[in-house]
């Protein structure tokens, strides 16, 4: 089983539609989370920090579920610039050297139609 | 616009050659990583050097080697590089450790993208 999990898509949605990603982890011992978007051929950019109670972001809305090792972005009124791949990251701390280490989920695909 | 900056943008090398990628930042940053990344995969890690040390290294062949002259650089050697090795690079600083950096992001670099011959 993958550390990070995520559907690989694509998920092609109309502009304006309301689309959700899932992430589940599999470390217990993860300390923090986040979502990254990957343009293509770019750098993964922050797309937002994901907090136990929640957290949203003019259209973006994350969420953190702890007990059951998951974590959701939700995108409202979907836009074309939306198109991109969309990477869970989990931060955990390795045991041996105490610095943090991020490990990546294989990123969700979004095309967002005219 | 990144703060991370990466250089060279582009590189094209022979399995012979020897050559450089440079990573800097001036966000007062004290941990810095290195990452391949191949088309339709996620970032793999290859090092992170937390407080100008090298505190991981995932098992990354002895061809790639790592540098870190000072809190702001990173470099990677790169020498007899195979064409499996042709990727994108990234690097990316962030905040190390302790409780109240615990929930700080890595920024990213926009990458070198290599091409071994």
């Amino acid at each position: 089983r993958k550390e990070v999990e995520q559907d690989p898509g694509p998920f092609n949605v109309p502009e304006g539609a309301t689309v959700a990603f899932n992430c589940t982890y599999s470390n217990s011992a993860s300390q923090s989370f986040f979502w990254y978007r990957q343009d293509c051929r770019k750098e993964p950019k922050l797309l937002m920090s994901v907090y136990s109670s929640g957290n949203e972001d003019g259209r973006f809305t994350a969420q953190l579920n702890r007990a059951s090792q998951y974590i959701s972005l939700l995108i409202r009124d979907s836009k074309l610039s939306d198109s991109a791949t969309y990477l869970c990251v989990v931060n955990i701390t390795p045991t041996t050297s105490g610095t943090y280490k991020y490990i990546f989920g294989t990123g969700t695909r979004l095309k967002v139609l005219a | 616009d990144t703060e991370v900056t990466q250089t060279p943008k582009h590189l094209v090398m022979g399995m012979t050659n020897k050559k450089s990628l440079k990573c800097e930042q001036h966000m007062g940053h004290r941990a810095m990583y290195w990452y391949k990344q191949k088309a339709k995969k996620p970032p793999e890690l290859m090092f992170v050097y937390s407080y100008e040390k090298l505190s991981i290294n995932e098992s990354v062949p002895s061809r790639f080697s790592p540098e870190c002259p000072n809190s702001s650089l990173l470099n990677l050697h790169l020498h007899a590089l195979q064409p499996e090795d042709s990727a994108l690079y990234l690097c990316a600083s962030s905040q190390p450790r302790g409780d109240i950096y615990s929930n700080q992001p890595q920024h990213f670099g926009d990458g070198t993208r290599l091409s071994i011959l």
